[in-house]
């Protein structure tokens, strides 16, 4: 069935590194993705999103990577701030019908040391 | 803050009783969607309301119910609650349901605890 994964539950960082989160998607057609944000007791929060017809996109301090030929997604956070620190989640839009819904992975913890 | 507000902002409910979560949509959007976050998990999608319809579910029961108002905004009802139920109920709006163009924006959350 129609997934989105993660590779790592857990990413410790120390401030002022740089974060490489990264997501694995199954469906070939998905044609949106984006990237959230979600700190302890808030919904989460949009950070950066791609469509398929782009391999990159760059934000302020994140850049988001889309691969395509092996259906990865990966958001990279340049120096790394103790306020990046929240569980990152990566969805994608199915290509199936006209209902705008999300599948998301399970999240990455994103743990920034000082 | 995305503009999108949700109440109440906690609830403790017993099972078998009903609940009512309610939206109110950022200004501009016409597009409501509800997700049911499990503790430790991702957002799953239970459906979406366009023009005071349902517009697309996920696998949820029929117990799941929705309405949308004409000021856009939203309920969410969920008939003979079970302990599983408990979760961070998430409201999200967006411009238009055009797949794949519009990006979703998230309340803050009902945090349902049925016991």
């Amino acid at each position: 069935g129609e997934s989105v994964g993660l590779h790592l539950p857990t990413l410790s960082v120390q401030e002022g590194d740089n974060s490489i989160i990264n997501c694995a998607y199954s469906n070939s057609a998905s044609d949106y993705f984006i990237w959230y944000k979600q700190e302890s007791g808030k919904g989460p929060q949009f950070i950066i999103d791609i469509r398929s017809n782009m391999d990159k996109r760059q934000g302020q301090r994140v850049t988001v990577l889309l691969n395509k030929t092996v259906k990865h997604l990966s958001l990279q956070i340049a120096a790394t701030q103790p306020g990046d620190s929240a569980v990152y989640f990566c969805a994608e839009n199915p290509a199936s019908g006209a209902t705008n819904k999300l599948i998301f992975g399970t999240g990455t913890l994103l743990a920034v040391q000082p | 803050e995305t503009g999108v507000t949700q109440s109440p902002t906690h609830l403790i409910k017993t099972r078998g009783q009903q609940v009512t979560l309610r939206c109110s949509s950022q200004s501009g959007h016409n597009t409501v969607s509800w997700y049911q976050q499990a503790l430790g998990q991702g957002p799953q999608f239970i459906f979406q309301y366009y023009r005071e319809e349902e517009n697309g579910r996920g696998n949820f029961p029929p117990r799941f119910s929705g309405l949308q108002f004409p000021n856009y905004s939203s309920e969410l009802n969920v008939n003979a609650l079970e302990l599983d139920d408990s979760a961070l109920y998430l409201c999200a709006s967006s411009p238009a349901p055009h797949r794949g163009t519009d990006t979703q924006y998230f309340g803050p959350g009902t945090r349902l605890t049925v016991l």
